[in-house]
């Protein structure tokens, strides 16, 4: 099926690690966004590609990093300098102005 | 930069009421504006968009919405609730230019009442 894939849908991580969630895509989308949602603060945009080895900061990037190797793949590091990494986090690409989302991954710091 | 309020973080309606959830936006330029629905757990999934083809947009899953450019509104309905529709809806906008990201409202939780 085609569609956007992210993983893991749950994880845990103890303060000061690192963490990497993946997105793979099969639409052939030019454009990838990893998205933050926290309660009552809607979607909040971390990093976006809109082409291969190319990649910009969106509102929230401070302790995030991300890279785009390949035109499927889109990871999104969350690093030990987020001050509050745990929520969820979504995955999106687009052809044009539609976003197509993943599944979400989230996130919880022990 | 464009920007989206919804009014309301919360709407209950009872089953087979009408569903009335409200989006503002603000935006120097021609906007294109969307409604996106997320169930728990899970991603969003876009129920209609605003291209400036039509002023009145229906989508999928009964739900409509009507442009108003005097009112710059943007308001989510559906004529009869259904305990299905239960879930957080977004509104967003973009610009008129193809590469413009999507800025997204704080959304809007709707609970059907039995």
């Amino acid at each position: 099926d085609g569609g956007i894939t992210q993983s893991p849908k749950y994880l845990f991580r103890k303060e000061g690690q690192n963490v990497t969630l993946s997105c793979e895509q099969n639409l052939n989308h030019d454009a990838m966004y990893w998205y933050r949602q926290d309660p009552g603060q809607g979607l909040r945009l971390i990093y976006y590609s809109q082409i291969v080895n190319d990649f910009q900061k969106g509102d929230i990037a401070e302790g995030y990093s991300v890279s785009r190797e390949k035109k499927e793949s889109f990871p999104l590091t969350v690093t030990s300098a987020q001050k509050n990494p745990t929520a969820f986090y979504l995955c999106a690409g687009s052809q044009g102005r539609e976003l197509f989302f993943g599944e979400g991954s989230r996130l919880t710091v022990l | 930069a464009q920007s989206v309020t919804q009014l309301g973080s919360h709407v209950s309606v009872s089953e087979g009421a009408l569903v009335l959830l409200r989006c503002n936006y603000s935006s120097s330029v021609p906007p294109y504006l969307f409604w996106y629905v997320q169930y728990p757990n899970q991603g969003l999934q876009l129920l209609l968009k605003y291209t400036s083809a039509a002023t009145l947009v229906k989508g999928i899953n009964g739900f409509e919405a009507e442009f108003k450019k005097s009112e710059t509104s943007f308001h989510l309905t559906k004529p009869s609730a259904h305990m299905s529709d239960a879930a957080e809806y977004f509104c967003a906008v973009s610009g008129p230019l193809g590469n413009e990201k999507l800025t997204f409202g704080t959304g809007t939780r709707l609970t059907i009442i039995p």
